[in-house]
């Protein structure tokens, strides 16, 4: 099955700690996006990589940080940094520019 | 930065009846997409128009754009309970390669 994977599906952490975010796809897409969440609210981007080694920032990018080694993977790390951590984390990739994105199934992120 | 606004914010009507949802955007764009998301889930591609292009069908739905007004609707016809979520529209323009996204439109369709 072709797909983005992201796991956990949920992610508990305390205050204090980073965390890494798992973002997967096998899509063969050169860019890839993360998002952030809020409740009842559209998508907001953290981060974007349009091909393996280069990545941006997007319009949230305080308090995380990404890399891009490999073509099939974009992990998003969440650092102390962050004050509002908590929140529902999207990734998603897409072929080439003005194409659709596709969606991994997402990771909920609960700091405490 | 938000460029779409969806309207209306939420939306319930009996199952069979059609839904109408509307988007605006400020910007001249290359496209505009509409997505499906189920609670919790991640999002579904459901249409991408190209700003050239006025109206475009995918099985029950339909969308139009109309880039004087900058403005593109979501017309869903004969809705199915399945066909509750949030749908959201997406703007992209010639030089920016990302997507500027609504706050999405709740839909609720009852049996």
């Amino acid at each position: 099955d072709g797909g983005i994977t992201q796991s956990p599906k949920y992610l508990f952490r305390k205050e204090g700690q980073n965390v890494t975010l798992s973002c997967e796809q096998n899509l063969n897409h050169d860019a890839m996006y993360w998002y952030r969440q809020d409740p009842g609210q559209g998508l907001r981007l953290i981060y974007y990589s349009q091909i393996v080694n280069d990545f941006q920032k997007g319009d949230i990018a305080e308090g995380y940080s990404v890399s891009r080694e490999k073509k099939e993977s974009f992990p998003l790390t969440v650092t102390s940094a962050q004050k509002n951590p908590t929140a529902f984390y999207l990734c998603a990739s897409r072929a080439g520019i003005w194409d659709e994105q596709y969606f991994g199934p997402g990771t909920r992120l609960t700091v405490t | 930065s938000q460029q779409g606004e969806e309207d209306p914010q939420a939306l319930s009507i009996q199952e069979g009846e059609n839904a109408t949802m509307n988007c605006s955007y400020k910007t001249s764009i290359n496209n505009l997409q509409w997505y499906r998301q189920n609670s919790g889930r991640g999002l579904v591609h459901l249409i991408l128009i190209r700003s050239n292009e006025r109206e475009k069908h995918s099985g029950r739905l339909r969308v139009t754009l109309d880039t004087s007004k900058k403005s593109s609707s979501l017309l869903i016809t004969a809705s199915r309970a399945a066909d509750t979520a949030s749908y959201f529209c997406a703007t992209e323009g010639d030089s920016n390669y990302q997507l500027i996204w609504g706050a999405g439109t709740k839909l609720i369709i009852k049996p």
